[in-house]
């Protein structure tokens, strides 16, 4: 059963430090999607790529995120430096071209 | 700007019967719609789709329906279940002929009571 992989499940950090989250796509797709959501803004897309290349990445806080896909198989999505208004869950998806996207389980990040 | 939005924020429904929930769009340029479903501490599921040339699918025991001239999106759930107990997202794609860029409404809490 394919599935989207993200690590860490849960991250619990201090303001001002760096955080790195993961995912691993499944195998095959070529699109892949960074998402936040909050009990204030719902899902919001920060960022994807197709064919590791970005796409779009208009709705992430360029001062701080930065997304990249180093290979296929793996795509980060970093915050230097954290801050309190970034705690939210973050979700990972993947699909092919414009098929239907796929979430992985999200990284529930809380920073104090 | 442009939005997804949905009528009701909760619902509830008795076992067995059937459930509808409502989502409006704004983008008459969107060209593919999804719902989601989403249980607590996990990510969203995807439940059934619908292109815009279409006005309805079916699935197994929901039924999506598209109205582009009121710019309506529907959700039925027949025989509703526990399991059904989740919140509910429409998503709207916002580029098309590309990579799905999705806009999600606010979603709507379903509790299915026994």
């Amino acid at each position: 059963d394919a599935r989207v992989t993200q690590t860490p499940r849960h991250k619990v950090t201090e303001m001002g430090q760096e955080v790195t989250m993961r995912c691993q796509p499944i195998l095959g797709h070529n699109t892949v999607f960074w998402y936040r959501q909050t009990m204030m803004q719902g899902l919001e897309l920060l960022a994807y790529f197709r064919n590791r290349a970005p796409l779009d990445d208009s709705g992430m806080p360029k001062d701080r995120f930065s997304a990249e896909m180093p290979d296929a198989t793996l795509a980060t999505l970093k915050i230097q430096p954290s801050e309190p208004r970034d705690s939210a869950v973050y979700f990972c998806a993947s699909g092919f071209d414009a098929d239907t996207q796929y979430f992985g389980p999200g990284t529930r990040l809380t920073v104090l | 700007g442009e939005s997804v939005g949905l009528h009701l924020p909760t619902l509830s429904v008795q076992e067995g019967d059937n459930s509808i929930i409502n989502c409006a769009y704004s983008n008459s340029a969107s060209d593919y719609f999804i719902w989601y479903k989403q249980e607590s501490g996990k990510g969203p599921q995807f439940i059934i789709d619908i292109r815009s040339n279409m006005d309805k699918r079916q699935g197994q025991r929901v039924t999506v329906l598209l109205n582009k001239t009121v710019k309506h999106l529907s959700l039925q759930i027949a025989a509703t279940q526990p399991g059904d107990s989740a919140v509910y997202f429409c998503a709207e794609n916002t580029t098309p002929q590309g990579a799905q860029k999705l806009v999600f409404g606010q979603g709507t809490r379903l509790t299915i009571n026994p």
